[in-house]
C-alpha cells in the first residue's frame, strides 16, 4: 500500500462549479502538506501549502488537513477552464525536507468551459 | 517560470546507451533535487544535492547518477538505458540545504526521456 493515496480521476466538471480533491495518508509523521498544479508536460509548482491541521485559503483556493483521519482535501470554487490540469498532493515528516516529499499520483481535472 | 532550467526537453534513445540530463538551478539556490516522474509510479525522488555535496538518496538505480558542479548546475546520468527508464525527469532547486517552508521549492519543465 503506497504512503499516499490519490484518486487518479480523471474528473470533468463544468465551468463555475466548486471542486474537491482529496488524498489520504497513512504515515502519521506527515506534517508539511502541499498541493502542487502540474500543466501537462510541465513542472510541478507550488498552489497551497499548510503545517499540521486546519484550513488555509488563498483565493480561490482552499487546502484542508485532518491529521486525525489522515485526509487532506484542497477545494476550488469558481473553477475556471484555466484551472485544467494535474494536481499532486504532497507531504512531508517533521523537518520539512524536499527530499523526503512524498507525492501523490495525481487527480488529473478537467474544467468544461 | 520557475528559473530552474533543464536540458534536453526532450530525448529519444535506445536501450542499453547512456544520457546526461543537465539541470540550472535557480539564481542563488544551492540545492539540487532530481526526480523522476513515469505514469505507474508517480513523482518519485532520487537525489539531492547541497552545494556540491550529495545530501541524500533516494530510488535511484545503480545505474544512475549525479553530480553537482562548482557553478552549481547539476547532471544526472542515466547509463545502460532499458524500457522502463522511458519516464520524465525533474529538477528541482531550492535555497537552503534541505528544509522548505511550502514555497521554497522550484521545479525545471523536465527532460522527457524515451528509450526504444
Amino acid at each position: 500500500q503506497k504512503e499516499v493515496e490519490q484518486d487518479p480521476g480523471p474528473l470533468s466538471v463544468p465551468e463555475g462549479a466548486i471542486v474537491s480533491l482529496n488524498c489520504t495518508y497513512s504515515n502519521s509523521a506527515f506534517q508539511y502538506f502541499m498541493w502542487y498544479r502540474q500543466y501537462s508536460r510541465k513542472g510541478p509548482e507550488l498552489l497551497m501549502y499548510t503545517y499540521s491541521s486546519g484550513n488555509k485559503e488563498d483565493g480561490r483556493f482552499t487546502a484542508q488537513v485532518d491529521k486525525s483521519s489522515k485526509y487532506i482535501s484542497l477545494f476550488i470554487r469558481d473553477s475556471q477552464p484555466s484551472d485544467s490540469a494535474t494536481y499532486l498532493c504532497a507531504m512531508s515528516a517533521l523537518g520539512g525536507s524536499a527530499r523526503q516529499l512524498t507525492f501523490g499520483s495525481g487527480t488529473q481535472l478537467t474544467v468544461l468551459p | 517560470d520557475s528559473g530552474v532550467t533543464q536540458t534536453p526537453k526532450h530525448l529519444i534513445t535506445a536501450t542499453g546507451q547512456r544520457v546526461t540530463l543537465r539541470c540550472s538551478p535557480r539564481s542563488g539556490d544551492l540545492s539540487v533535487y532530481w526526480y523522476q516522474q513515469s505514469l505507474d509510479q508517480g513523482l518519485q525522488f532520487l537525489i539531492h544535492y547541497y552545494n556540491g555535496e550529495e545530501r541524500a538518496k533516494g530510488n535511484i538505480l545503480e545505474r544512475f547518477s549525479a553530480q553537482q558542479f562548482p557553478d552549481l548546475h547539476s547532471e544526472l546520468n542515466l547509463s545502460s538505458l532499458e524500457l522502463g527508464d522511458s519516464a520524465l525527469y525533474f529538477c528541482a532547486s531550492s535555497v537552503e540545504p534541505g528544509q522548505i517552508s511550502g514555497n521554497t521549492i522550484y521545479f525545471g519543465e523536465g527532460s522527457w526521456l524515451t528509450v526504444v
